[in-house]
């Protein structure tokens, strides 16, 4: 069974121009995370899906960041335009488990991660 | 006070020692936790998970909870350099998982 995939797994860029990373997820899986991982931290939170529908995103910074999931399937994260302080590693996971419950095993599958590096 | 909290090491043991990785989390956090393993430059990789107090075990590893004093830990015994990474305790805060910062792990040979 294939992972969760991303693309592009590196990018460099110049202050103030656009990026977009896409990710496939596990067949099957409704729900998505992105996440944005700074060098030495935890991941953190940027946006969830459950289908299609965005139902956590208070974390997204919606003045340059965007994120969609069409169909309910594959989802793509857009920055535009990018700054200095937006290097970092975009996670992306997927997982068939929706919410916290007594019976949720807690796994999420990631991707391999896109790395972003703004100059 | 951030929602997880770990000691970001690194924390180094020899070979066939007992690595224990500690994590304190804040009352708004929910009590199921689990601790995922990452490779440098690597993706995380969930290897735990625990949702009552007390301990559990699984091959090599025990994760310990103690809600009491909002406490989880992770013991690694007879340690291998294959384990050297780093450790992510996470649980949920809300409807989503929240992750401590992780500690680096290095098991000398």
């Amino acid at each position: 069974e294939a992972g969760v995939v991303q693309s592009p797994r590196y990018k460099i860029i110049e202050k103030k121009q656009p990026v977009a990373f896409w990710c496939n997820p596990i067949s099957g899986h409704n729900t998505l995370y992105w996440y944005l991982q700074n060098l030495g931290q935890g991941p953190e939170l940027l946006i969830r899906y459950e289908n299609e529908e965005a139902v956590d995103d208070s974390q997204l910074p919606k003045d340059r960041f965007s994120a969609e999931r069409l169909k309910g399937v594959d989802s793509t994260l857009k920055i535009q335009p990018a700054e200095l302080g937006d290097s970092a590693v975009y996670l992306c996971a997927s997982s068939s488990e929706r919410g916290p419950t007594t019976m949720n095993t807690g796994e999420l599958f990631f991707g391999e991660g896109s790395r972003l590096t703004v100059l | 006070q951030k929602e997880v909290e770990q000691n970001s090491g690194p924390l180094s043991v020899p070979e066939g020692a007992i690595a224990s990785l500690n994590c304190t989390y804040s009352d708004r956090v929910s009590q199921s936790f689990f601790w995922y393993r990452q490779y440098s430059g690597k993706s995380p990789e969930l290897i735990m998970s625990i949702y009552s107090n007390g301990d559990k075990e699984d091959g090599r590893f025990t994760a310990q909870l103690n809600k009491a004093s909002q406490y989880v830990s992770l013991l690694i015994r007879d340690s291998q350099p294959s384990d050297s990474a780093t450790y992510l305790c996470a649980g949920f805060y809300g409807q989503n998982f929240v992750f401590g910062p992780g500690t680096r792990l290095s098991v000398l040979p």
